[in-house]
């Protein structure tokens, strides 16, 4: 069965400082896809990123970068010099190919603070 | 493009009353969702379609139905409210061949259900 795991269930730092959120993730098929999604205090869901279980490369897009380990079943999102625009739950989830609906974590809500 | 909308944005519902909650989306997407969002608890499926005419059962069906009768819409009914079914509810639309992968899933703007 699916199963993502985000242990870090808040998490505070002050502007500028890096921050990782953590994403574990468990699938019995060789083929899936991985999210993180962004949900800010406004209440909707932003998509950020999208990746299949072939492409382990590391991913860069502004302040936020992306580390995918197969080897750990870890999926890790950095935030480079957080704002305090970052402040909100951001979530991991975790697709199968034949089950494309997503199973996602509880969460990690982070603050920063200026 | 307006993507994906839900109507209404927020309800309250007494005990035993029903209701359907709206989902529309514009992006002529294959597979449609609906999630439930519990404080603390992340997202969780109750319902997903692949297409008109096809539904299925995700992982908190109970006390809920669906149709989808055409491509655009995926209404929920939820036709005796309960108490535990005051969450957010959020409605998604994707684009998937089913065996080319999973794309992202585009979420409407929720809909913040209470049941007293």
């Amino acid at each position: 069965a699916q199963k993502v795991t985000q242990a870090q269930t808040e998490i505070s730092v002050v502007e500028k400082e890096d921050v990782t959120l953590d994403c574990v993730y468990e699938t019995r098929d060789t083929t899936y896809y991985l999210f993180w999604y962004k949900q800010p205090p406004s209440g909707e869901l932003v998509f950020l990123i999208r990746r299949n279980s072939f492409d382990e490369q590391n991913e860069i897009s502004g302040r936020y970068s992306w580390n995918f380990q197969k080897s750990t079943s870890s999926f890790n999102f950095t935030i480079t010099a957080s704002q305090v625009v970052d402040s909100a739950v951001y979530f991991c989830a975790l697709s199968e190919v034949r089950n494309t609906p997503l199973v996602f974590g509880k969460g990690t809500r982070l603050s920063v603070i200026a | 493009n307006a993507g994906v909308t839900q109507t209404p944005k927020f309800r309250i519902l007494k005990i035993g009353q029903s209701m359907t909650l709206q989902c529309t989306q514009d992006m002529n997407h294959n597979y449609m969702y609906w999630y439930r969002q519990d404080p603390g608890m992340g997202l969780k499926l109750i319902y997903y379609s692949v297409g008109a005419g096809i539904t299925d059962k995700g992982e908190v069906p109970n006390g809920y139905n669906v149709s989808r009768s055409t491509t655009e819409d995926f209404p929920l009914r939820l036709e005796l409210a309960a108490p535990s079914q005051t969450s957010v509810y959020f409605c998604a639309s994707s684009y998937s061949t089913g065996t080319s992968g999973t794309y992202e899933q585009y979420f409407g703007p929720g809909t913040r259900l209470t049941v007293t």
